[in-house]
């Protein structure tokens, strides 16, 4: 079952931010939210993860609401090579038997940065 | 560090036919996945292991084997190919810190079953 609901596609012009919205309506209290993107054929690449507080790395910021039913990932400044499949993922802290390793990769948002 | 790395890149099978799809990550972690991606799709979980000696199913483990006898290496078995079992399959590890698990994941084998 997909816990999360993303657009399908979105469009992004080059040095534009790239704002890609996550639905996650029905997440628990310990449930993160990470994201990973995944580059035409490549493998999937961590980008962030936070569980209510907004979070900013070198590639990224996640911006998740107050009642985190739903969160924004941001790319500040959007490039070509930023073109990819973004997935948007809700899974338990911790692995092993608490569930932690039912990490779900649905359909994800396909975002093309335009030149 | 090489990360996590994946043989071969690429294989046709015929049907019937088994093969090992390999798997070595040099990180020292913990934690491996195998997932499977198929056309348009998401990934899903095939198998996992929390450590040498320890694996088990994930969503969609039917039709594959796996073994962990050491920490880098996670192989993925395939006895009886079939041609539901054409897909990308991606290795993943992590080293579980805390409450959080950043997954690494190798470049993918492209697999076809004809």
């Amino acid at each position: 079952d997909a816990k999360t609901t993303q657009p399908p596609s979105m469009d992004c012009a080059e040095g534009r931010a790239a704002n890609l919205p996550c639905n996650h309506s029905t997440i628990s209290g310990n449930e993160y939210v990470y994201w990973y993107r995944q580059i035409h054929s490549q493998g999937p690449q961590y980008i962030i993860h936070g569980l209510k507080n907004n979070e900013t790395n070198e590639m990224a910021s996640l911006i998740i609401t107050e009642d985190r039913k739903s969160s924004t990932l941001i790319l500040p400044h959007a490039t070509l090579r930023d073109t990819a499949v973004y997935y948007c993922i809700v899974r338990p802290a911790g692995g092993g038997n608490t569930g932690g390793f039912k990490t779900i990769f649905g359909a994800g948002t396909r975002l093309f940065v335009k030149a | 560090n090489a990360g996590v790395t994946q043989t071969p890149k690429f294989r046709i099978l015929k049907i019937g036919q088994s093969m090992t799809l390999q798997c070595t990550q040099d990180m020292n972690h913990n934690y491996m996945y195998w997932y499977r991606q198929d056309p348009g799709m998401g990934l899903k979980l095939i198998y996992y292991s929390v450590g040498a000696g320890i694996t088990d199913k994930g969503e969609v483990p039917n039709g594959y084997n796996v073994s962990r006898s050491t920490t880098e290496d996670f192989p993925l078995r395939l006895e009886l190919a079939a041609p539901s079992q054409t897909s990308v399959y991606f290795c993943a590890s992590s080293p579980l810190a805390g409450d959080t698990d950043t997954q690494y994941f190798g470049p993918g084998t492209r697999l076809t079953v004809l």
